[in-house]
């Protein structure tokens, strides 16, 4: 079964505007971890934020925040002041804690940034 | 402080060939993974070690698919013979410990892999 749902479209985000990628996720553990990274087309997969399921406060790293709603197992990852060095694929990931750490990571969103 | 490495960062094969990847995860990391990620879908995790054994190998096609983590530092991950859909970029990552609330992997740039 899919854990981690990423089902929007590629989207094209005008320069110093917000974005906002949904993430949703299914899991019966009470503790767990959500995860974005960025890929840009060189591959690598970046670190961005990270909301842990306990975590009573949405999580924040400059201009990345995460809108974390429990009872909606939802994870969207908002990007505020887009640059057109945020073009990228994002990718939402949890780990379940009580499991091996194992990431499951969803599809993806690919976002384009235009000035 | 230096990244995940890995090498080669392109490889061409024909099918029934064999390749083999190599990572050197961020020094200090007891837990290094290893990914792959099909075209146009997220990665997905073929093995995990803990130091120089292995954890989780439950996704690993292990009649074609080997890897190895002598010494519990770098790794190489072996395919023989190659099939055309394992086409694809092989990630590595790392992270400190196995399991801990936040805990975060770190990965490499990937070896992208055209099997003929």
């Amino acid at each position: 079964a899919q854990k981690i749902t990423q089902t929007q479209p590629g989207m094209f985000v005008q320069e110093k505007e917000a974005v906002t990628l949904d993430c949703t996720y299914d899991t019966s553990d009470q503790s767990y971890g959500l995860f974005w990274y960025k890929q840009p087309s060189s591959g690598e997969m970046i670190f961005l934020i990270y909301q842990g399921s306990y975590d009573e406060q949405n999580a924040t790293e400059g201009r990345y925040s995460l809108n974390f709603q429990k009872a909606r197992k939802s994870a969207n990852l908002v990007i505020s002041a887009s640059q057109l060095g945020d073009s990228a694929m994002y990718f939402c990931a949890m780990r379940e804690d009580y499991g091996n750490n194992r990431l499951a990571f969803g599809k993806g969103n690919q976002v384009v940034v235009i000035p | 402080e230096a990244g995940v490495a890995q090498s080669p960062r392109y490889k061409i094969i024909e099918k029934r060939q064999s390749v083999a990847f190599w990572c050197n995860p961020i020094s200090g990391h007891a837990t290094l993974y290893w990914y792959q990620q099909i075209l146009g879908q997220g990665p997905k995790l073929l093995i995990q070690f803990q130091n120089n054994g292995v954890v989780d190998d439950s996704q690993l096609p292990k009649d074609r698919f080997s890897a190895e983590r002598l010494k519990g530092v770098d790794s190489t991950l072996k395919i023989q013979p190659a099939k055309l859909e394992d086409s694809a970029v092989y990630l590595c990552a790392s992270s400190l410990a196995r399991i801990s609330t936040g805990e975060t992997q770190y990965f490499g740039p990937g070896t992208r892999l055209l099997v003929l």
